[in-house]
C-alpha cells in the first residue's frame, strides 16, 4: 500500500521567511495530493492540492509542486505569518479516494 | 459554506462497551470517510463508503468496527467492544470529488 513520508517534523521561522515542507509517496499509481492545515484541536483543513497532470499550483502565498518521477511533493510558503503556525499535513490518495497521510510538520511563525 | 457535522464531540465510554459516531456528511457529495486520529500522531484512515457500500478500508478496520448509512444523511462508525488503544479523535468526511472536506472530529476516551 502507499506510504507518504514527511520532512521534517517540526520547522521554525522567522515572521516573513518562507517555509518549506517536503513528502515522498511510494505508490506511482497515486494522482492526488492535498495539503491539511490543522489548528491545535481542530479539524484539518484543506489549503492547497495538486493532480497529477500539474506539477506545480499556486494560491496567493501558498505553493505546491509535484514531481511525480522522483515521488515526491513540497508546500512551499512565502511571507509567514504568526497565523501560519499550525501543524501541516500532506496525503496522497489514488483512484479510491481514501487519503494516506504523512506524520505531520509543526510550523512554527516567530513574530 | 456547508460542513461536515459529527456529534458527539466528546465521547467517554468504559471499555468492552459499544459506541456509535454519528456525522451528517455535505448534502450532495457522495463518498464518505473515517479516520482517526490518536493523539499527537498522524491521521490515520479506516474506511470509504460509497453507493452504500464499502468500497476500501485499513488493516486498522477490523471486525470490531462497522458503518452505516441508516438514512439519507447519517453516517454512522461503530465500534462494537471498546479498547483502550481505540482513544483517539475520530474524523468523518464527505466529498464530491477529490477534494475531502472533514468534520469537527469527536474525541473517543476509553476509561
Amino acid at each position: 500500500g502507499e506510504n507518504v513520508e514527511q520532512h521534517p517534523s517540526t520547522l521554525s521561522v522567522q515572521e516573513g521567511d518562507s517555509a518549506v515542507i517536503k513528502c515522498t509517496y511510494s505508490d506511482s499509481a497515486s494522482n492526488y495530493f492535498p495539503w491539511y492545515k490543522q489548528e491545535l484541536g481542530k479539524r484539518p483543513q484543506l489549503i492547497i492540492d495538486i493532480r497529477s497532470n500539474v506539477g506545480e499550483k499556486k494560491d496567493q502565498r501558498i505553493a505546491v509542486t509535484l514531481n511525480k518521477t522522483a515521488k515526491h511533493f513540497s508546500l512551499h510558503i512565502t511571507e509567514t505569518q504568526p497565523e501560519d503556525s499550525a501543524v501541516y499535513f500532506c496525503a496522497a490518495s489514488g483512484s479510491q479516494g481514501n487519503l494516506i497521510f504523512g506524520k505531520g510538520t509543526k510550523l512554527s511563525v516567530k513574530p | 459554506e456547508p460542513e461536515v457535522t459529527q456529534t458527539p464531540s466528546h465521547q467517554v465510554t468504559q471499555m468492552g462497551q459499544e459506541v456509535i459516531l454519528r456525522c451528517v456528511p455535505i448534502s450532495n457529495h457522495l463518498y464518505f470517510y473515517w479516520y482517526r486520529q490518536i493523539l499527537g500522531q498522524k491521521v490515520e484512515f479506516l474506511v470509504s463508503f460509497y453507493n452504500n457500500e464499502i468500497s476500501e478500508k485499513s488493516e486498522i478496520f477490523d471486525d470490531q468496527f462497522s458503518v452505516e448509512r441508516p438514512d439519507g444523511s447519517n453516517f454512522t462508525l461503530k465500534i462494537r467492544s471498546t479498547k483502550l488503544e481505540d482513544s483517539a479523535m475520530y474524523f468523518c468526511a464527505s466529498s464530491e470529488d477529490r477534494t475531502q472536506h472533514f468534520g469537527d472530529g469527536t474525541r473517543l476516551s476509553i476509561l
